[in-house]
């Protein structure tokens, strides 16, 4: 049974351009939340997504969307990246948000 | 303001000692979910526990155990005989009715066992 998977591992980028990251929930899970852990702190929430519709969004600017498919996988993109931008962004899935969150190794990227 | 307060940033002990991480939340909902997890240096946040806020007993599994005290706002993680694979970044998590459940991390404690 594969867990959370993300992809890619790791990506560099320079300022200004934008960014898609990608995650597969674990199976049997219909909800994905998007965290961004920046170096030395705790993950933070970004949003989450059910039913392929935004349900809760955290403290980010609309420079960070996502999107939810029918098979439950979802993205996170990122426009005009900042050098603030780079941090290690988790994807965590569950059934029906209030559920445990399982989390995927990650996307490390790294704005230049 | 922050919601979950690790006090601990950093922690050294031998192994075979016990120590003991702790957690203070914040809260006006009565509805909540209070999480440990554990980060390696690999990254991936591995869940390790979690307790609603109507259930206020101990928890124990091998050599971890939780103490939930709504009195005063803790929920604490105790690791008995560390061992040198204990070594990681131990997030503390909130999880409330009111915002839909996302998880509000503290800031982290980075354990440190050696042999």
């Amino acid at each position: 049974d594969a867990g959370v998977t993300q992809s890619p591992t790791h990506l560099i980028k320079t300022r200004g351009q934008q960014v898609t990251l990608r995650c597969s929930p674990k199976s049997g899970h219909d909800t994905v939340s998007w965290y961004q852990q920046a170096l030395g702190q705790g993950p933070q929430f970004i949003f989450q997504y059910y039913e392929e519709e935004e349900r809760q969004r955290g403290n980010f600017p609309d420079r960070f969307s996502g999107h939810q498919f029918p098979n439950y996988s979802s993205e996170l993109n990122v426009n005009a990246l900042l050098l603030g931008d780079s941090a290690l962004y988790l994807c965590a899935s569950s059934l029906g948000g209030w559920d445990i969150q399982y989390f995927g190794a990650g996307t490390r990227l790294s704005v230049l | 303001a922050q919601k979950v307060t690790q006090a601990q940033t950093e922690i050294s002990v031998v192994e075979k000692e016990d120590v003991t991480l702790d957690c203070v939340y914040e809260t006006r909902d009565t509805t909540y979910y209070l999480f440990w997890y554990k980060q390696p240096p690999s990254g991936e946040l591995v869940f390790l526990i979690r307790r609603n806020s109507f259930d206020e007993q101990n928890e124990i599994s091998g050599r971890y155990s939780w103490n939930f005290q709504k009195s005063t706002s803790s929920f604490n993680f105790t690791i008995t005989a560390s061992q040198v694979v204990d070594s990681a970044v131990y997030f503390c998590a909130l999880s409330e009715a009111s915002s839909g459940y996302a998880l509000n991390f503290g800031k982290g404690t980075s354990l440190l066992v050696t042999p």
